[in-house]
């Protein structure tokens, strides 16, 4: 079963708000990721988490702020965003970073379409 | 430097046309990996193939089908008989090896009319 599920669908927040998307996966999976995406363009790479740590940040700004509580969980908290952040925000898992052998298929969810007024 | 290119911006087809999306990429590695995903107006990337780079066999999976060619560079998909269903926008993506960023193309927003 390749699901990976996000909540919410949609949010709309003012940008003095605080908010958090989620993100869960049941597949065992040991690799996490936040893709941003707007429209008319290809996802982009925010944030990778290998067997819980953070080991990749695409430089993006501290207004958002990825946790990994556990291997089957993935929050991205958001703060004082501006309403160029509006977009959607993908969340995806594959099995294994450390394999090593060949690159793992990412799966991804529904996404969050996020609005910021 | 990686790069894919996905040089058809939108095409559209009546159903039951035969469509294929082009997709061509750069990277000077030996080692790399090739993915198409699918992505419906509901927002999900959907997984369809993943290919290495030391396998060229083409591969079908009922209406779809993938050309790999190492030659020129490209791994192009087509859609035999196409349906109202394969509306979506489909994106190429190429990953180093043991890496795990997905360079993706720009995408091709497929209609299909009935």
């Amino acid at each position: 079963d390749t699901e990976v599920t996000q909540t919410p669908k949609h949010l709309v927040m003012g940008m003095t708000n605080k908010k958090s998307l989620k993100c869960e996966q049941h597949m065992g999976h040991r690799a996490m990721y936040w893709y941003k995406q707007k429209a008319k363009k290809p996802p982009e790479l925010m944030f990778v988490y290998s067997y819980e740590k953070l080991s990749i940040n695409e430089s993006v700004p501290s207004r958002f702020s990825p946790e990994c509580p556990n291997s089957s969980l993935l929050n991205l908290h958001l703060h004082a965003l501006q309403p160029e952040d509006s977009a959607l925000y993908l969340c995806a898992s594959s099995q294994d970073p450390t394999s090593g052998e060949m690159a793992d298929t990412q799966y991804f969810g529904p996404g969050t379409r996020l609005t910021v007024l | 430097a990686q790069k894919v290119t996905q040089a058809q911006t939108e095409i559209s087809v009546v159903e039951k046309e035969d469509v294929t999306l082009d997709c061509v990429y750069e990277t000077r590695d030996t080692t790399y990996y090739l993915f198409w995903y699918k992505q419906p107006p509901s927002g999900e990337l959907v997984f369809l193939i993943r290919r290495n780079s030391f396998d060229e066999q083409n591969e079908i999976s009922g209406r779809y089908s993938w050309n790999f060619q190492k030659s020129t560079s490209s791994f192009n998909f087509t859609i035999t008989a196409s349906q109202v269903v394969d509306s979506a926008v489909y994106f190429c993506a190429l990953s180093r090896y043991n890496t795990d960023k997905l360079i993706f193309g720009t995408g091709t927003r497929l209609q299909v009319f009935p």
